[in-house]
């Protein structure tokens, strides 16, 4: 079945610093990659997402790229603020086999410091 | 304007108790979504109707019943509930036959099992 596996966390950044979380997937299909990030407390949110190979999704200062090639979507932000710590979830569907549902990652916690 | 509620936000509970939690969605999607996450953050689907229709029934025990009345609302009914039971329960919408499934998440109902 679908996979995605994330890098472990916590990840602890100072402010302004750049930030790299990397997501790699296992699919059959055609998945569309997705990026959700979770503030303390609240539900989750989309940041963006790509749902084809080179697509790049961006918000808010994320990007990632769909890479086919090396089955990754990593999300990357150039300087880091303290309101971005929250914990950040890649995900897939899976047009290809029908599969409406999300399938997460185990999703990586980022704490920046001021 | 709320676009995926949930209610209640917290349920505090003893085992053996049968509950439930109500989901509505006010995007005119046609499918709706639970998902369990766990006390280490991980989220995984429970279920998913389509129109109505069941399409999605994960590996979940039969104490959990959804019932989705019409297209903008999906409850969860809970019987003989466990300590295991304790965790926040999700509630999702996406729209269209096709297309990447891009879901909207409530804010979450937090269900401790006492």
């Amino acid at each position: 079945g679908d996979s995605v596996t994330q890098m472990e966390g916590p990840v602890t950044l100072s402010e302004e610093a750049f930030l790299t979380i990397n997501c790699t997937y296992t699919a059959t299909g055609y998945p569309s990659l997705f990026w959700y990030v979770q503030y303390p407390g609240e539900g989750l949110q989309l940041l963006l997402k790509a749902t084809k190979a080179d697509d790049k999704g961006s918000n808010k200062g994320f990007e990632a790229t769909y890479r086919k090639e090396t089955t990754s979507f990593h999300l990357e932000k150039g300087s880091v603020q303290v309101s971005d710590s929250a914990v950040y979830f890649c995900a897939l569907t899976n047009q290809g086999t029908g599969r409406r549902a999300l399938t997460f990652g185990s999703g990586t916690r980022l704490q920046v410091q001021p | 304007d709320t676009a995926v509620s949930q209610t209640p936000k917290y349920l505090v509970t003893q085992m053996g108790n049968d509950k439930s939690i109500k989901c509505e969605q006010n995007l005119g999607h046609d499918t709706m979504y639970w998902y369990k996450q766990d006390s280490k953050k991980f989220l995984k689907i429970m279920f998913s109707y389509n129109n109505k229709e069941l399409i999605i029934n994960e590996t979940v025990p039969n104490r959990f019943s959804p019932k989705s009345p019409d297209k903008a609302h999906l409850n969860l009914h809970i019987n003989s509930l466990e300590l295991g039971d304790s965790a926040v329960y999700f509630c999702a919408s996406s729209s269209g036959a096709s297309g990447p499934y891009e879901q909207y998440f409530g804010p979450g109902t937090r269900l401790t099992v006492t």
